[in-house]
């Protein structure tokens, strides 16, 4: 069994919909992160948490540590949030690498 | 600044043949890691480099190797291939192994056929 599951593992919305993507682990951890990966392979973090909740524009990200579980949550989701969407953790006991999940694959239609 | 940048973007061998991987790491970085990413799959972590030294590996077989320069750039090198190795190879880079602050560069894609 993974470390770290993602769900669903692919998603489609409308334009506009409220989105959200789950990431359950099952080790303790550091810090979470969520990534992006656009088709072509680059990857970018969107956000590192170790508690509570972050917001960048359109994305909320939040974590419960007790509950070993965390979402990406985007608001008003547009055609260019396309993407694979990809959580990673650092472990408690080896903080010098990600343990990623498989991602999650978005596509928003117009 | 260039960020992270791997040379090739793509690549294609043929089972049992050798392929080097290249990476540069963001300015002000001295720490590469690199993973592989089979398709449809999350990346998994194949070793890290500081000090030119490997310093931690993952579950990957002897036949991949790497090495650090001392201008921090990285190479990684896949000895008889097998088609199983086709994947996207990410290299990321950060300062003093930290994780927290880890940037990925686009990344290679190996085709073995």
């Amino acid at each position: 069994k993974n470390e770290v599951e993602q769900s669903p593992q692919n998603l489609t919305a409308q334009e506009g919909e409220f989105i959200t993507i789950n990431c359950s682990y099952s080790v303790g951890i550091s810090a979470l992160h969520w990534l992006q990966q656009h088709p072509g392979g680059g990857i970018v973090s969107l956000f590192m948490l170790s508690s509570g909740k972050k917001k960048h524009g359109r994305l909320i990200a939040t974590i419960n540590i007790q509950e070993k579980h965390s979402s990406l949550h985007i608001t008003a989701s547009h055609p260019r949030d396309s993407a694979v969407y990809i959580c990673a953790v650092i472990k408690s006991y080896n903080t010098d690498k990600l343990i990623f999940g498989t991602g999650t694959r978005l596509q928003v239609f117009p | 600044d260039a960020g992270v940048t791997q040379s090739p973007t793509h690549l294609i061998k043929t089972r049992g043949q050798q392929v080097t991987l290249r990476c540069s790491p963001k300015s002000g970085h001295d720490t590469v890691s690199w993973y592989q990413q089979a398709l449809g799959q999350g990346p998994q972590f194949i070793f890290q480099y500081y000090e030119e030294e490997e310093r931690q590996r993952g579950n990957f077989p002897d036949r991949f190797s790497g090495h650090q320069f001392p201008n921090y750039s990285s190479e990684l090198n896949v000895n008889a291939l097998l088609l199983g190795d086709s994947a996207l190879y990410l290299c990321a880079s950060s300062f003093r192994f930290r994780t927290d602050t880890q940037y990925f560069g686009p990344g290679t894609r190996l085709t073995v056929l």
